[in-house]
C-alpha cells in the first residue's frame, strides 16, 4: 500500500516568507509526529497529533511554527517569516494508535522529508 | 540530561567484525523501545524493536537492561550495506505516545 508522502519534497524560499509543508499519513493511522532535522543533526521532535486528542506541542521552537491536521488525515505545518536557521529537512511520521497495542504496532513510518533552504 | 543519549560515533569497523552500539534513557517510565536505521539523506526506517528478553534478527541482536536503563545493538559479521547512522528510539506510553529520538550513532563499515 501506499506509504507517508510529503510535498514538496524541496522548498527554497526566501527569508521572511511563509512556508506551508504537508503529509499525507497512512490510511488508518491515528499517530502523526513532524520532526526537524538539520544537517548532520539528530531528529528533534516538533508536534504529535492523536486522533481527537489535543496535540502535543511542546516541540515546537517557536510561535512562527504551526501544525494542523483534519481529522485523522493530511497534516500541514506551516513556518511564518522563515529565518535561515529553519533549514533543515523537515519529516513526517505516522503509526497506529498504542492503546491495546503490541509494541510492534507502534512503528512510525516516515515520510521521505521536505527539504527547506530559506536564503 | 538528555532523554535519550547515544555515542554519535563514527564507529570505523572493518568488514565482519562485531559492533555493539549502547543508548541510555533517563525516563524509567519508558516502556518500548526500538531501533532504526537512517542511511545518509534518507528518511529512518524500523530496523528491530527491542524486546525485554532480548531478540535477534540474524546478524542483529538487541538487548533491554530495565535497571541499568539502557538498550544495545549487536551486529555480526559486519557488511558494507550496514554502514548507515543507528538511531536509538525510546516510547512513554501514557494515554499517548510520547516518543524520543536519540541523536544516533554513525557506523562506516571498512573494506
Amino acid at each position: 500500500g501506499a506509504g507517508v508522502s510529503q510535498s514538496p519534497s524541496n522548498k527554497v524560499t526566501e527569508k521572511g516568507k511563509d512556508v506551508e509543508l504537508r503529509c499525507d499519513p497512512i490510511s488508518g493511522h491515528t499517530a502523526l509526529y513532524w520532526y526537524r532535522q538539520r544537517l548532520g543533526q539528530g531528529l528533534e521532535f516538533l508536534i504529535y497529533f492523536q486522533g481527537n486528542s489535543a496535540p502535543d506541542k511542546s516541540g515546537l521552537p517557536s510561535d512562527r511554527f504551526s501544525a494542523e491536521r483534519t481529522g485523522e488525515s493530511v497534516s500541514t505545518l506551516t513556518i511564518q517569516r522563515t529565518q535561515q536557521e529553519d533549514s533543515a529537512v523537515y519529516l513526517c511520521a505516522s503509526s497506529f494508535p498504542t492503546s491495546g497495542r503490541t509494541q510492534a504496532r507502534n512503528e512510525q513510518f516516515f515520510g521521505p522529508g521536505t527539504r527547506l533552504t530559506v536564503l | 540530561r538528555k532523554e535519550v543519549e547515544q555515542d554519535p560515533g563514527p564507529f570505523n569497523v572493518p568488514e565482519g567484525a562485531t559492533v555493539a552500539f549502547n543508548c541510555t534513557y533517563s525516563n524509567s517510565a519508558s516502556q518500548s523501545f526500538f531501533w532504526y536505521r537512517q542511511d545518509c539523506r534518507k528518511e529512518p526506517k524500523l530496523l528491530m524493536s527491542v524486546y525485554s528478553s532480548g531478540n535477534e534478527d540474524g546478524r542483529f541482536t538487541a538487548q533491554l537492561n530495565r535497571a541499568s536503563q539502557y538498550i544495545s545493538l549487536l551486529i555480526r559479521d559486519s557488511k558494507l550495506s550496514d554502514s548507515a547512522t543507528y538511531l536509538c528510539v525510546v516510547n512513554v506510553v501514557g494515554g499517548y505516545q510520547k516518543v524520543t529520538f536519540g541523536i544516533g550513532t554513525k557506523l562506516q563499515v571498512i573494506p
